[in-house]
C-alpha cells in the first residue's frame, strides 16, 4: 500500500537555527499539507499546497515558514529561525483530490525539538 | 467557543462493551466530517468519513446531525486494540481540516 514518508523522524536543533522537514507524498496525489501537533495538544493545520503554490495557510504559518516542492517527489517545510514554541510533531499529508472521498493520508511525522 | 469540541475522556470501558463519543462543531458552513484514530505518538489515521445519512463500517457507526451540529461515533463489541485517541475532524474549506482535541479510549480486559 502506498504511503507518505517523512524524514527525519526526529530533529533536534538550537533556537534560531533553520530546519527543513522533508516529505515524500504518495506519488499520484495532487494536494499536499503540513500539520503540527504540540505534545498533548490537538492537530493544527499549517498549510496546503496545490499546483506548485500555497492554496491556504493558517495564522500559525507566518513568515518564518515556507514550503516547497523542489522536484517531482519531495515536499518540504522550512522553518527559518526556530523558536522554542516550534517544538512539536510535524505531519505531512497528501490527497488525490478535495472531495470527501479523497482521504488525506498522513506520514509518520517528524518530531522537532528546539533547545 | 472551540471550533470542534470533544470530551477528552479518558473513557475506561471493559472489553466487549459498546461505547459512544460525541463531537460538536461551531461552524455551520462545515462541509465534511471525519473520525480519525491516533495511537500514542503516531500519525492520525482515517477511521471513517461521516455522511448525512449515517454510515457503518463493521463495529463502527458514525452519525451526523447538521441541525444540532454534532457528530457521533459508536463502537460495538470493543476490542483491546480499539484503545486510542479518537479525533473528530471537520473540513471547513476545501483544503483545511479542523481538528478536535480528541477523546481518549482505554479498553480494559
Amino acid at each position: 500500500e502506498p504511503e507518505v514518508t517523512q524524514t527525519p523522524s526526529h530533529q533536534v536543533t538550537q533556537m534560531g537555527q533553520e530546519v527543513i522537514l522533508r516529505c515524500v507524498p504518495i506519488s499520484n496525489h495532487l494536494y499536499f499539507y503540513w500539520y503540527r501537533q504540540i505534545l498533548g495538544q490537538k492537530v493544527e493545520f499549517l498549510v496546503s499546497f496545490y499546483n506548485n503554490e500555497i492554496s491556504e495557510k493558517s495564522e500559525i504559518f507566518d513568515d518564518q515558514f515556507s514550503v516547497e516542492r523542489p522536484d517531482g517527489s519531495n515536499f518540504t517545510l522550512k522553518i527559518r529561525s526556530t523558536k522554542l514554541e516550534d517544538s512539536a510533531m510535524y505531519f505531512c499529508a497528501s490527497s488525490w483530490g478535495l472531495d470527501q472521498v479523497d482521504t488525506q493520508y498522513f506520514g509518520p511525522g517528524t518530531r522537532l525539538t528546539v533547545l | 467557543r472551540k471550533e470542534v469540541e470533544q470530551d477528552p475522556g479518558p473513557f475506561n470501558v471493559p472489553e466487549g462493551a459498546t461505547v459512544a463519543f460525541n463531537c460538536t462543531y461551531s461552524n455551520s458552513a462545515s462541509q465534511s466530517f471525519f473520525w480519525y484514530r491516533q495511537d500514542c505518538r503516531k500519525e492520525p489515521k482515517l477511521l471513517m468519513s461521516v455522511y448525512s445519512s449515517g454510515n457503518e463500517d463493521g463495529r463502527f457507526t458514525a452519525q451526523l446531525n447538521r441541525a444540532s451540529q454534532y457528530i457521533s461515533l459508536l463502537i460495538r463489541d470493543s476490542k483491546l486494540s480499539d484503545s486510542a485517541t479518537y479525533l473528530c475532524v471537520v473540513n471547513l474549506s476545501n483544503y483545511q481540516l479542523i481538528w478536535g482535541a480528541g477523546t481518549k479510549l482505554i479498553i480494559k480486559p
